[in-house]
């Protein structure tokens, strides 16, 4: 069974930027893991901000981005705002039979 | 506009049965890909289940044997039947999908209902 880390806890000054990371235990995150990125705020169902790497639906924030960065698939927030204080969680695709999220990365802006 | 709207979440016993549902409207459910997610009191998310366009249906290993994911098209509706539940098995349940096409063709999940808590307990 796939194995999919995040940083447990991040912090961000306001209007700052920084990026989240997910990494696989079985080897370099590619674009075929079909990377998706979720906000979620406490008491509130997951939203969905990022698709298949790097792609936008109409309601995410320009600010955030997604790309590949070292073998993994990475969530950058530039100029983040108090709002977007959050649990962010990764899902990766095997062969799609198998879906793995990510433990989930608090994000602190403070 | 896209809508997902779980029901059949409760309190069961260890060893009991629940059905969830899905009502899903702005889309057809049998053209796209359906799934479920779980979250555990406090913890993150869970992949349970999911079944393609196509009827091809995956499993987490957590729930595999136990759990069946199906759908009935005419009600364009999402049903995870649950057996053999476990303590480990409370969390709230989600319902998501992602419309094929839109947003490629590959893994993944566009939208989300609100979940129905599901209680595991004596």
């Amino acid at each position: 069974q796939a194995v999919v880390t995040q940083e447990p806890s991040l912090t961000v000054s306001p209007g700052g930027t920084v990026t989240l990371t997910c990494g696989s235990s079985t080897g370099a995150v590619t674009s075929g893991h079909y990377p998706y990125w979720f906000q979620q705020k406490p008491g509130q169902a997951p939203r969905t901000l990022i698709y298949d790497t790097s792609n936008k639906h109409s309601w995410t924030p320009a600010r955030f981005s997604g790309s590949l960065l070292g073998g993994k698939a990475a969530l950058t927030l530039s100029g983040a705002q108090p709002e977007d204080e959050a649990e962010y969680y990764c899902l990766l695709s095997y062969s799609g039979v198998l879906w793995v999220f990510g433990g989930g990365t608090k994000l602190t802006v403070l | 506009e896209v809508q997902l709207v779980e029901s059949g979440g409760g309190l069961v016993q260890p060893g009991g049965s629940l059905r969830l549902s899905c009502a899903a409207s702005g889309f057809t459910v049998s053209s796209n890909y359906m799934s479920w997610v779980r979250q555990a009191p406090g913890k993150g998310l869970e992949w349970v289940s999911v079944i393609y366009s196509g009827g091809s249906t995956y499993y987490a290993d957590s729930v595999k044997g136990r759990f069946t994911i199906s759908r009935d098209n005419s009600k364009n509706t999402l049903y995870l039947q649950m057996n053999s539940l476990r303590a480990e098995d409370t969390a709230v349940y989600y319902c998501a999908s992602k419309i094929v096409g839109a947003t490629g063709f590959g893994s993944g999940i566009d939208y989300w209902g609100q979940g129905t808590l599901v209680t595991v307990s004596s």
